[in-house]
């Protein structure tokens, strides 16, 4: 089935770990985004690329880095873990050709202790 | 820069009776609007949008959304509630133009009871 595929679906991590979210989509889409969702806050957009080989800064991207090699992977690397950063992630495509609907992958739930 | 509105954190509403969730946007220029679900421990799904046209956009599940230019708003409705309808619902919003990020609300409980 095509779609969005995250790992891990969950991890418990020690503060100041490194720590990678990998995110594969196979639908060719050329935008890929990073949100983070806490509650009260909604969906807030960490980091970004409309286009392999860029990336660009969402609202909150302190603490977070992307890379886009290719169209299908986007992850998303903590390189020292903090406890604020405890939060469920969700990886989104889009084909920025059409309206900008966006798929979503299933989350991956992390908490830093 | 773009913003959503969702003043309700949650809607209670008995099956059957019509459900309404509230959204206002801000955005430069004429606005793309998307409406999505999200049920527990699950990424977020598309239900409709607004991109241009009529002002009731009908999307999945029964749900439909009314485009209000003159009140900046995209509120969501459906006509008879299920009690399969409860979930979190996002607004939306992104401009028109280029390569534009999608904003989202900060999200409506829905609580239909049966």
């Amino acid at each position: 089935i095509a779609g969005i595929t995250q790992a891990p679906t969950s991890q418990i991590l020690a503060a100041g770990r490194r720590m990678t979210l990998r995110c594969t989509q196979d639908m060719r889409h050329n935008a890929m985004y990073w949100y983070r969702q806490d509650l009260g806050l909604g969906l807030r957009l960490i980091h970004y690329s409309n286009t392999a080989g860029t990336t660009g800064k969402g609202e909150v991207p302190d603490g977070y880095s992307v890379s886009r090699a290719n169209t299908d992977d986007f992850p998303l690397t903590l390189a020292s873990a903090v406890p604020s950063q405890t939060s469920v992630y969700f990886c989104a495509s889009s084909n920025t050709a059409n309206t900008g609907e966006l798929f979503f992958g299933e989350g991956s739930r992390l908490t830093v202790l | 820069a773009q913003s959503v509105a969702q003043p309700e954190d949650q809607v209670n509403v008995a099956e059957g009776n019509p459900l309404t969730v509230k959204c206002t946007y801000s955005v430069s220029g004429n606005p793309y609007l998307f409406w999505y679900v999200q049920y527990p421990n699950r990424g977020l799904q598309f239900l409709l949008k607004y991109i241009t046209g009529d002002n009731l956009v009908k999307g999945s599940y029964g749900f439909e959304a009314e485009f209000n230019k003159s009140q900046t708003s995209f509120h969501l409705k459906k006509p008879s509630a299920l009690v399969s309808d409860s979930a979190l619902y996002f607004c939306a919003v992104r401009g028109n133009t280029g390569f534009q990020k999608l904003v989202f609300g900060t999200g409506t409980r829905l609580l239909v009871s049966p």
